[in-house]
């Protein structure tokens, strides 16, 4: 299946400061990535879509000017948490839509997540 | 978007085959069934998805029922690293505006494997 990598694996960070987590399409162009938030034994709940070329569309409750959201390529998009502090602290994991084979329809591939810890 | 249900968690021995249910009775003619499962700490990986008929691929078999108001993932042999949270959500691909695309995860059913 396609790769799907993120950057950082893991950060820690002082409140207040900014944290950019980087999510790339390896071995396919995306011209749609997702940005999802998983906070301890609940489910993933999406946070924004990220469309190569354009601004990104927010789920409700999900504040813009804090995660600022750049698809400036077909293989990276970037999550910039601004201000973060503690209640940011979660498991923030991207996918990216790979374009379809076989006639099938497209279909998502999940990146390993970056663990955001905010003291 | 349409719901899917799900048990909150079954148990399975290594070696023997898993049928994880799931049932979408407001399932659209549109809607693609996809499963992705989750180990802790990781992202989640892509299991299969269908739209009417049956699936096979390495990783599991997909059993979509003739009125596609239910399906079934089944793992033919489970193994230890079987052990993990599996999502059965539903897909428009055709869905326009915000929605194009999405993936609504639910609680999915956390599967147990016992040596």
């Amino acid at each position: 299946g396609a790769v799907v990598s993120q950057h950082p694996s893991w950060v820690i960070c002082k409140s207040g400061t900014s944290v950019k987590i980087e999510c790339r399409s390896l071995d396919f162009q995306a011209t749609t990535m997702f940005w999802y938030r998983q906070f301890p034994k609940q489910s993933l709940m999406l946070m924004a879509t990220s469309n190569e070329g354009s601004k990104a569309t927010y789920e409700q409750g999900v504040e813009k000017d804090k995660f600022l959201i750049n698809h400036a390529s077909l293989t990276l998009s970037t999550l910039t948490v601004t201000s973060a502090h503690p209640e940011d602290s979660s498991f923030y994991i991207c996918s990216a839509r790979a374009p379809p084979a076989g006639g099938n329809t497209d279909t998502q591939y999940f990146g390993p997540g970056t663990r955001l810890t905010v003291l | 978007d349409a719901k899917t249900t799900q048990p909150n968690s079954m148990e399975s021995n290594e070696e023997e085959p898993v049928h994880l249910p799931c049932n979408h009775s407001t399932i659209s003619g549109t809607d693609y069934i996809h499963w992705y499962r989750q180990l802790p700490s990781q992202g989640p990986e892509y299991v299969i998805h269908g739209l009417t008929s049956n699936v096979n691929n390495r990783m599991a078999s997909l059993a979509i029922a003739e009125d596609r108001k239910s399906s079934t993932l089944i793992l033919h042999r489970a193994t230890l690293r079987d052990a993990a949270v599996y999502y059965c959500i539903l897909r428009d691909p055709n869905a326009g505006g915000t929605s194009y695309g999405k993936l609504t995860f639910g609680q999915g059913t956390i599967l147990t494997v016992h040596p």
